[in-house]
């Protein structure tokens, strides 16, 4: 069975760019999650998605947004790029809002 | 505000060793707490997971021990193996907040051959 599935794996931006990321969660899985995690820190939560619709949403500048699509994948969008959002992006999803947790192998972006 | 304090950074331990590694949380109303495992250039694996109801769980050659009075768990690898050399994260999330987890800082752990 596929396991979640990102894309694209790397991406290199400018300052000032905007960026999408992209997430596919397992097969049956209604709920979407997105980490960030700076290199040799824990990954931190930025939001969730249940049913199409935002449950939670972290410690994140509006210039963070995301959504999720009828068939449960996802999209992260970051607006003016910061060198400081270089990181791993990390996408999760679980069966429900409260069940197990399983994350994809992250995008890891890089923003000159 | 760090949530889960994890412990040590790193931690290298011999072959056929046990390792062990802590983590201290502040919110009590946190009731999941999983351990995860990282390979380089991957993203975390579920490895283990307990909620406050029980003290200890195990699973093969991980076990969780879960301390609710004093705010702590952790995760003990018996019988290290090289190939368990990643890094761990504990984490926690409460139930309220669906699967929104707050993580430790991570342990990098290298078994030596």
């Amino acid at each position: 069975d596929a396991g979640v599935t990102q894309s694209p794996t790397h991406l290199i931006k400018t300052r000032g760019q905007h960026v999408t990321l992209r997430c596919s969660p397992i097969s049956g899985h209604k709920s979407v999650s997105w980490y960030q995690q700076v290199l040799g820190q824990g990954p931190q939560f930025i939001f969730q998605y249940y049913e199409k619709e935002e449950r939670g949403r972290g410690n994140f500048p509006d210039r963070f947004s995301a959504r999720q699509f009828p068939n449960y994948s996802s999209e992260l969008n970051v607006n003016a790029l910061l060198l400081g959002d270089s990181a791993l992006y990390l996408c999760a999803s679980s069966f429900e809002p409260k069940g197990q947790v399983h994350f994809g192998n992250g995008t890891r972006l890089t923003v000159t | 505000q760090q949530q889960v304090k994890q412990s040590p950074q790193s931690l290298i331990v011999q072959k056929g060793g046990i390792s062990i590694i802590n983590c201290a949380y502040e919110n009590t109303a946190f009731d999941y707490f999983p351990w995860y495992q990282q390979f380089p250039g991957k993203g975390p694996a579920l490895l283990i997971a307990i909620r406050p109801d029980v003290s200890e769980k195990k699973e093969g050659r991980f076990t969780i021990s879960f301390n609710k009075s004093a705010k702590q768990f952790s995760l003990h690898i018996m019988d290290s193996q090289p190939g368990d050399s990643a890094t761990y994260f504990c984490a926690a999330s409460h139930n309220n907040a669906g699967n929104m987890l707050t993580f430790g800082g991570g342990t990098r752990l290298m078994v030596k051959p």
